[in-house]
């Protein structure tokens, strides 16, 4: 069974540039999640998706940060514009339902210079 | 507010010396503890959870175990591909989200 996919794996910009990551869960999974990965960190819940309803999205930085999860498969995570401070890994999972097993992809790793 | 602590912050282990991680939590009304290992580069991978103190689950040369206050990850005879990041969450409290730990970065040296 395919895991969760992420692209792109690594991304570097320029601040103020815009960045989007994609997510692909594992089939069947109704639950998505994003998180934010800081170096010598434990990864910190961006968004929460059941289905294609964002249930949990208060740690989302709204002024720059957005996403969707179109008909309750893929999702993107979008920044705009960048700051040097937004430099992460962005990691996606995905798990049965919330209270589940979140399994974990890649992650996405930012660099904003 | 939940909160995970992890220790040690690192540790470093002969190959086949036998030690412990620790995983403190606060967190009202418990739902499950898990973790996870990390490898350079990677994102987390699943390895336990646990559901209830007095609960215990074995992988390998992994051993998990939990009470009310904390968890152990107890590694036996661990080799050099053992050497990895190993996070600690909880899911519970009033956010129902998952709330890692800092980890603790494992190396075996052969």
């Amino acid at each position: 069974e395919a895991g969760v996919v992420q692209s792109p794996r690594y991304k570097i910009i320029e601040k103020k540039q815009p960045v989007a990551f994609w997510c692909n869960p594992i089939s069947g999974h109704n639950t998505l999640y994003w998180y934010l990965q800081n170096l010598g960190q434990g990864p910190e819940l961006l968004i929460r998706y059941e289905n294609e309803e964002a249930v949990d999205d208060s740690q989302l930085p709204k002024d720059r940060f957005s996403a969707e999860r179109l008909k309750g498969v893929d999702s993107t995570l979008k920044i705009q514009p960048a700051e040097l401070g937004d430099s992460a890994v962005y990691l996606c999972a995905s798990s049965l339902g919330n209270q589940e097993t979140q399994y974990f992809g890649p992650g996405t790793r930012l660099l904003v210079l | 507010e939940d909160q995970v602590t992890q220790s040690p912050e690192a540790l470093r282990l002969q190959e086949g010396e036998s030690s412990s991680l620790n995983c403190s939590y606060t967190v009202s009304g418990l739902r499950g503890l898990f973790w996870y290992r990390q490898d350079p580069g990677k994102g987390p991978e699943f390895l336990f959870t646990l559901y209830s103190a007095g609960e215990e689950k074995e992988k390998e040369r992994l051993k998990a175990t939990l009470t009310k206050k904390e968890s152990f990850l107890h590694i036996t005879a661990p080799k050099p591909e053992d050497s990895a990041t190993y996070l600690c969450a909880v899911l519970g409290g009033a956010t129902n989200k998952l709330i890692f730990g800092t980890g603790t970065l494992l190396a075996v040296q052969p």
